[in-house]
């Protein structure tokens, strides 16, 4: 977990209002993961960056959801009319990604501590 | 459709004791990894494995890839208190650079 810094920690909305998670990746790394877990569940991928650049977003709800990644400034997850199902912790992950695989690379992803969402 | 199962679910069990945890899929995976994760905290990697028939010992930890990498397990002998979690195995396929999850399994272990 060193490194990644998530933030906020916890984060309270209505329904309806936006969320919006940020994650800074380790030092170094230029590639950041955002992956979902429910209550006593595994964690689900959403999506993949890479600097201004999304390279996979197959995890994504099709609506409401939205990642970037920027040249300057963390990652962020922005969560539009959120509604209780949103409720969840949200993880993100970074790694000094070649495009090569992560086994081939010997490299893997580190994980922050996660911000959990809370939509009352 | 989960791609990777993991059994047993939740698993209570007295110190001292071992156990097992098993990551099982139909598909083929080009590493596997298992974390372990704290209530309120994020995942933390315990191992990777690359090759189909690999094991790892991490002290009281042995962790094993299949030989045609779709499965793996985590073995732990005598439990100890502090191994209570969540165990959590991840695989990444076709060096795709992105990680599946398994389902879980929560282990508690009493005093």
């Amino acid at each position: 977990n060193a490194g990644v810094m998530q933030n906020p920690r916890h984060l309270v909305r209505r329904r309806g209002q936006e969320a919006r998670l940020r994650c800074s990746p380790m030092k170094g790394h230029s590639h950041v993961y955002w992956y979902r877990q429910l209550p006593e569940e595994g964690l689900k991928f959403m999506v993949y960056l890479q600097k201004e650049n999304i390279i996979d977003e197959s995890g994504m709800p099709k609506e409401r959801f939205s990642a970037e990644f920027p040249k300057e400034g963390p990652s962020i997850l922005r969560i539009q009319q959120v509604v209780r199902g949103d409720s969840a912790a949200y993880f993100c992950a970074s790694s000094p990604m070649l495009g090569t695989g992560l086994s081939l690379s010997g490299n893997t992803i580190y994980f922050g501590e996660g911000s959990w969402l809370t939509v009352v | 459709t989960q791609l990777l199962e993991q059994s047993p679910q939740f698993l209570s069990i007295q110190e001292g004791e071992n156990l097992t945890v098993y990551c099982n899929s139909s598909s083929v995976f080009s590493s596997l990894q298992w974390y372990r994760q704290e209530p309120g905290e994020g995942p933390v990697l315990l191992v990777t494995v690359v090759t189909g028939g690999e094991v790892k010992k991490l002290k009281r930890l042995t962790f094993q890839f299949g030989d045609a990498r779709k499965d793996s397990s985590l073995h732990i002998t005598a439990a100890q208190t502090g191994d209570t979690g969540l165990y959590l195995c991840a695989g990444e396929r076709y060096n795709t650079d992105k990680l599946i999850f398994g389902t879980g399994t929560r282990l508690q272990v009493f005093p």
